[in-house]
């Protein structure tokens, strides 16, 4: 059973453009989170999908989107990209029915380069 | 921001000695949670706490909890060198309990 995959592994791009990075969750999980994770700093929420609808999302602008497919995979897009944005980007699902006490299972996330 | 803090942001020790990383945090939780990731790759989920809980155990790992603190504990018993790592205490908030907030992590090295 595969676990939460994400691509690309790495991206390196230039300020002002955009990005999307993909994620598949586990086999029978349904909500996909995704987070940012700066150079020796915790992950930080951005946003949670669940049924293809943006469920939470954390303290991200506009810029920050995300998409939810049928199939439960997911996208994150970054739109004009900043310097700032450079991070480690990583994907959780959980187990559909699991609820808030569901365990995440990360993905190994992708590294985000800003030039 | 970082919603919650571990401390201490470092730890060194032995093989075979104990590491406490502490958590605190700010607000209502439903539950905590401690994850590890080794060398800026994914995260691993090691244990939940529910906010109704004081105490779990898993293995070499215990934890704690103090809602009335707001604080938690992750304790490591018997290190070994493949526990290092950096710790992540997560707490679950927001409507329905579904945003999760991490520290800023402990990072632990074992030397053998």
């Amino acid at each position: 059973d595969a676990g939460v995959t994400q691509s690309p592994t790495h991206l390196i791009k230039t300020r002002g453009q955009q990005v999307t990075l993909r994620c598949s969750p586990k086999s029978g999980h349904d909500t996909v989170s995704w987070y940012q994770q700066a150079l020796g700093q915790g992950p930080q929420f951005i946003f949670q999908y669940y049924e293809e609808e943006e469920r939470q999302r954390g303290n991200f602008p506009d810029r920050f989107s995300g998409h939810q497919f049928p199939n439960y995979s997911s996208e994150l897009n970054v739109n004009a990209l900043l310097l700032g944005d450079s991070a480690l980007y990583l994907c959780a699902s959980r187990e559909a029915g699991s609820g808030n006490l569901g365990t995440q299972y990360f993905g190994p996330g992708t590294r985000l380069t800003v030039l | 921001s970082q919603q919650g803090e571990e401390d201490p942001q470092a730890l060194s020790i032995q093989e075979g000695e104990n590491a406490t990383m502490n958590c605190s945090y700010k607000t209502s939780i439903n539950n905590l949670q401690w994850y590890r990731q080794n060398s800026g790759r994914g995260l691993v989920h090691l244990i939940l706490i529910r906010s109704n809980e004081r105490e779990k155990h898993s293995g070499r790992l215990r934890v704690t909890l103090d809602t009335s603190k707001k604080s938690s504990s992750l304790l490591i018993t018997a290190s070994r060198a493949a526990d290092t790592a950096s710790y992540f205490c997560a707490t679950a908030r927001g409507y329905n309990f579904n945003k999760f907030y991490f520290g800023s992590g402990t990072k632990l090295n074992v030397k053998p």
